[in-house]
């Protein structure tokens, strides 16, 4: 049983929209919550993180958004390029002892930016 | 800066074959993990180390072994291979800082693995 849900499964969006990507979790202890992104081929790189002491973080054209009473956060790609197109994982974990390394993954989505 | 090396890339297995997976990284960072990838499933962890000789089980351990003799190297053994194991496979590293845990994963490039 996955620990964080993370929709949609695949999206595409044309070159400028906007992607959009959420992810809901039920442990109320997790309070780190990073963003993996993967390119056919490749491991995951960290994207961006966000702790639940704020709401929003933003990293260039990356944006999370943070909704710790719903326990949702989402990745909004603003002005998205072809270059974007790669698998996002959302993530989370919580950082009691006897669960130190153990991070929860969402199953995935694919992103395909179109010319 | 080679970073986290994976090797092989591809394996194909007959069930019931043993094989090992090797990690090495050249960071010298003290926590070291193994996830495996599915459709549908994300990544799952299936075992991790905070440090030379200390290892872990997570999410999925069952049907795999590791161990880690050195910060350098963390081999994930699979004793008897069975097509439920046909994966992608990542190792990752990451130093290790405070109680909070891992904030920063470097992924290698996998290795993809079929068992018939």
């Amino acid at each position: 049983q996955q620990q964080v849900k993370q929709s949609p499964q695949s999206l595409i969006v044309q070159k400028g929209g906007i992607s959009i990507i959420n992810c809901a979790y039920e442990n109320t202890a997790f309070d780190y919550f990073p963003w993996y992104q993967q390119f056919p081929g490749k491991g995951p790189a960290l994207l961006i993180a966000i702790r639940p002491d704020v709401s929003e973080k933003k990293e260039g054209r990356f944006t999370i958004s943070f909704n710790k009473s719903a326990k949702q956060f989402s990745l909004h790609i603003m002005d998205s390029q072809p270059g974007d197109s790669a698998t996002y994982f959302c993530a989370a974990k919580r950082t009691t002892t006897d669960s130190w390394g153990k991070l929860q993954f969402g199953a995935g989505t694919q992103v395909v930016v179109t010319p | 800066n080679a970073g986290v090396t994976q090797t092989p890339k591809f394996q194909v297995l007959k069930t019931g074959q043993s094989m090992t997976l090797q990690c090495a990284q050249d960071m010298n960072h003290e926590y070291m993990s193994w996830y495996r990838q599915d459709p549908g499933m994300g990544l799952r962890l299936i075992h991790y180390s905070v440090g030379a000789g200390i290892t872990d089980q997570g999410e999925v351990p069952n049907g795999y072994n590791v161990s880690r003799s050195t910060t350098e190297d963390f081999p994930l053994r699979l004793l008897s291979a069975a097509p439920s194991q046909t994966s992608v496979y990542f190792c990752a590293s990451s130093p290790f800082r405070d109680t909070r845990g891992p904030e920063k994963l470097f992924f290698g490039s996998g290795t993809q693995l079929s068992v018939l």
